[in-house]
């Protein structure tokens, strides 16, 4: 059974203090994994997708890396604009319907 | 613009009131899926679709029913709600393969 685990499940941040999520999983054969954005009351906003260890991609202060058993979204200097729940989800080869199993977040809270 | 719509926003109900929810894509996506969100176990799929009159059961399904008559449509079906449906539901579509899904902005359903 594919398994996604994320940590820490909240962080408290001041304005500029860089720190990293961490996103644990298990896969039967990865296609895909997945970062999401979720702000209080709307749905899941795509961030990024990584397809194999070693990879990673950028967007503005947001930075995720991938491993064979983890992936890490960085957050530099983040602004308080970065507040929200952050999710990883997998997609494996196997997957039906192009089902993505979910972790259960990180909510991040920057403090100006 | 892209999206998908989902409606009720909110919707109050009571146990055994058969209700509809609806979601529509313009993206003419293939794949189409319904996702529920709860504190502690994150997002689960309800129910898939590949395509037109294809569908077939996520990892919770019990409760709930669909239809895919149209390709931009795929409406999420309680015929006798219970209060343990009580949670956040979200509808997702996606183009076949490892690309991301596009999410709505959810809805919140309440059964008393």
């Amino acid at each position: 059974e594919d398994q996604v685990t994320q940590s820490p499940e909240a962080l408290r941040l001041q304005e500029g203090e860089s720190s990293s999520l961490n996103c644990s999983y298990t896969v039967s054969g990865l296609r895909g994994l997945f970062w999401y954005r979720q702000d209080p009351g709307k749905g899941p906003e795509f961030l990024f997708t990584l397809y194999s260890a070693g990879e990673e991609k950028e967007k503005e202060r947001l930075k995720a890396t991938l491993t064979k058993k983890e992936s890490f979204l960085h957050i530099t200097a983040p602004k308080p604009e970065d507040s929200a729940t952050y999710l990883c989800a997998v997609q494996a080869v196997k997957a039906a319907g192009n089902k993505l199993t979910f972790g259960g977040g990180t909510r991040v809270l920057v403090k100006p | 613009e892209a999206q998908v719509t989902q409606n009720p926003r909110y919707l109050i109900t009571v146990t055994g009131k058969k209700l509809t929810v609806t979601c529509s894509q313009n993206m003419n996506h293939e794949y189409m899926s319904w996702y529920r969100q709860d504190p502690g176990l994150g997002l689960r799929q309800i129910y898939y679709s590949m395509n037109v009159e294809v569908t077939d059961k996520g990892d919770v399904p019990e409760g709930y029913k669909v239809s895919r008559k149209e390709k931009r449509n795929f409406p999420l079906i309680l015929e006798s709600p219970s209060p343990n449906q009580t949670s956040l539901y979200f509808c997702a579509s996606s183009w076949y393969g490892n690309t991301e899904a596009f999410f709505g902005q959810g809805t919140r359903l309440t059964v008393v």
